[in-house]
């Protein structure tokens, strides 16, 4: 079964900060890795995802990870963060073995503060 | 399109009672999803149908939950009878193409 571990659960960094959310994934075969991101009040909604390929993909907003397969990480960041970046973020994972849209196995969540 | 609807939007009930939440997926996607979120174990992953069929039970926490989806446009979680662990926030979410999933806004339970 695969297992995800979020690094932290509350950042807090002011506007034009860089962000890096660390993100660790459990699964020895292939895997289909993605972040969702919560804005307050809102539902879930998928930032970006990863299949194969360029282990660097980019997303929404600005949002860029990267698949770095030997050490089962997958770190979102972002450049210059604004305060509409505020909210929660949510790594997941699926085992890519291309069986059918599995059910993902999400990490914890990490919950990122903006301060103007 | 509406999206994935849920209902009610919050549910307060009393311990013992049933409790049924109701979710409308987006039309076209034949998989359907039922999550539980809370601060201690985060979304966990309760069942999930494809076609209308349930392809994975394994996350119900016991007994007292069921779900059904009688056809490809809505599904039912059940919980009877409810306890005040139950409390949690529960999301629907479909999907056509593999980990890109549309959440509904999620049904606010407690159970008191």
């Amino acid at each position: 079964a695969q297992s995800v571990s979020q690094h932290n659960h509350h950042v807090i960094l002011s506007e034009a900060a860089s962000l890096e959310l660390g993100c660790n994934y459990s699964y020895g075969g292939t895997v289909n890795l993605f972040w969702y991101v919560q804005y307050p009040g809102q539902h879930l909604q998928l930032l970006l995802k990863y299949f194969s390929g360029d282990p660097l993909v980019k997303g929404i907003k600005g949002f860029e990870a990267e698949f770095i397969k030997s050490k089962f990480s997958f770190n979102l960041r972002k450049p210059s963060v604004q305060w509409s970046d505020t909210a929660e973020y949510f790594c997941a994972v699926n085992a890519g073995s291309g069986g059918g849209a599995d059910g993902l196995t999400f990490g914890k969540g990490t919950h990122l503060i903006i301060q103007p | 399109d509406a999206g994935v609807i849920q209902s009610p939007r919050h549910e307060v009930t009393e311990m013992g009672q049933e409790v049924t939440l109701r979710c409308k997926p987006i039309s076209g996607h034949d998989y359907l999803f039922w999550y539980r979120q809370t601060m201690m174990r985060g979304l966990e992953l309760l069942i999930y149908f494809n076609n209308n069929v349930p392809i994975d039970d394994s996350g119900m926490p016991e007994d007292r939950f069921s779900a059904k989806m009688p056809n490809a446009s809505f599904s039912t979680l059940k919980i009877q009878p409810s306890e005040p662990r139950d409390s949690a926030v529960y999301f629907c979410a479909s999907s056509l193409v593999v980990g890109q999933l549309f959440f509904g806004s999620g049904t606010q339970l407690s159970v008191l």
